[in-house]
């Protein structure tokens, strides 16, 4: 099993930019999350999805911020316009079922100038 | 709501030596699961561990092992005979039945010497 996949490893980009990043779960995996890391506030919980259906969005930042979830093996993150304090590691995970333990990919590393 | 506290910003630890890490929680959730996970320079998030809130006895997985104790609300992390690899940031997380959620400590940084 290959793992949570996400894409792309970094991001660089200018402020105003929009930015989308890609996640792959595990195959077989039902729940997926998005979190977001920076040293301040630690790891935050953005969204989560159950069976492709966006469960609890109260951790999105602003509007500026949106997620899907198309389909069990694919779901996307994007924010615009970007803002340099929306620089962080953005991470997504999956697991079996929602109250499973959850495996994490690598994260993306997001600089926004 | 749920709470995770981790008050050791940083710990060191001999290699091959034993070092606990120290968590405490609070939830008013009675259904409610307790992990480790690890963090090396990777930014990789690993799972170390994982706790059942009803059952009494602690998990093991290895030379990582827990100390429960639900009535103080206390989940630490033993490691034992600690190697270079272990080298990493540790977070505490508590993930609730009722809010779907998994809430993290701020983690504590281990030092292993060589």
């Amino acid at each position: 099993d290959a793992g949570v996949i996400q894409s792309p490893r970094h991001e660089v980009t200018e402020m105003g930019q929009e930015v989308t990043l890609r996640c792959k779960p595990i195959s077989g995996h039902n729940s997926l999350f998005w979190y977001r890391q920076t040293m301040m506030r630690g790891l935050e919980l953005l969204i989560y999805f159950n069976n492709n259906v966006p469960i609890d969005d109260s951790g999105m930042p602003e509007d500026r911020f949106s997620a899907k979830m198309p389909n069990a093996s694919f779901s996307t993150l994007k924010i615009q316009p970007s803002e340099p304090r929306d620089s962080a590691v953005y991470f997504c995970a999956s697991s079996l079922a929602i109250k499973g333990e959850q495996f994490f990919g690598p994260g993306t590393r997001l600089t926004v100038l | 709501a749920q709470t995770v506290t981790q008050s050791q910003p940083e710990m060191s630890v001999q290699e091959a030596e034993t070092v606990t890490l120290s968590c405490t929680y609070d939830t008013s959730e009675s259904d409610y699961y307790l992990f480790w996970y690890k963090q090396p320079p990777s930014r990789q998030m690993i799972l170390v561990i994982r706790q059942e809130a009803y059952k009494q006895q602690n998990a093991t997985e290895n030379r990582f092992s827990v100390n429960f104790q639900k009535a103080a609300k206390s989940f630490s992390l033993k490691i034992s005979d600690s190697q270079l690899g272990d080298a990493a940031m540790y977070f505490c997380a508590c993930y609730g039945g009722a809010t779907n959620k998994l809430i993290f400590g701020t983690g504590t940084l281990l030092a292993v010497q060589p």
